[in-house]
């Protein structure tokens, strides 16, 4: 089956600086790759995906970024805000399955 | 549009208990998924049902049950209560078809501790 690892588990960075969380997959039929945003007390939340015939796809301030040679993925969050602060997961899924594998999150901290 | 719904948000059960978790999808969506995600960790993948189906089933042992009813809202029942079954049930609403993938969309979810 499908193994989603990512990294780092807890991140911090000043208001206004970039923040990058990368996972990697090992299943090569993985074809899309959901990012979540899990805030306290409530369920994961997509805030962008990618397929993998794209190799970047950008929502405002957040992009990802995919390389399917390597088999990983990563989110970019710029001029983040104290908002941003989260669990942020990554996962897969190929197409067929019906299952998101989910990595283990990351807890990103923005200081004001 | 309201999003997934999900009731209780919050249940107390002792061990050995049976519980029943309940989700509402997205109008117009005919697939409900659901995870267990333990403190710390994240989702992991219980069922499938697609046109009140299984579709897809984790790895989880058969205490654990779920159905799809006509208008695609869905039960999660798990029975026999074990401590480590404290968790946040998260159910996911798609429109995907048999074959394809589309996006999950999650509910607030359930948190069950179980003393």
């Amino acid at each position: 089956g499908e193994n989603v690892e990512q990294h780092p588990s807890t991140l911090s960075v000043q208001e206004g600086d970039s923040a990058v969380i990368k996972c990697t997959y090992s299943d090569s039929a993985s074809n899309y790759f959901p990012w979540y945003k899990q805030e306290l007390g409530k369920g994961p939340q997509l805030i962008i995906d990618i397929r993998s015939n794209v190799g970047e796809k950008k929502d405002q301030r957040i992009a990802v970024t995919l390389n399917k040679t390597a088999k990983h993925f990563s989110l970019h969050i710029t001029e983040t805000q104290p908002e941003d602060s989260a669990v942020y997961f990554c996962a897969a899924i190929r197409t067929g399955a019906n299952n998101l594998f989910f990595g283990t999150g990351t807890r990103l901290t923005v200081i004001p | 549009d309201a999003g997934v719904t999900q009731s209780p948000t919050h249940l107390i059960k002792t061990r050995g208990q049976q519980v029943t978790l309940r989700c509402s999808p997205i109008s117009g969506h005919k697939s409900v998924s659901w995870y267990q995600q333990v403190l710390g960790q994240g989702p992991q993948f219980i069922f499938q049902y697609y046109e009140k189906e299984e579709r897809g089933r984790g790895n989880f042992p058969d205490r654990f049950s779920a159905r799809q009813f006509p208008n695609y809202s869905s039960e999660l029942n798990v029975n026999a209560l074990l401590l480590g079954d404290s968790a946040l049930y998260l159910c996911a609403s798609s429109l995907i078809s048999a074959s394809g993938t589309s996006e999950q969309f999650f509910g607030p979810g359930t948190r069950l501790t179980v003393l």
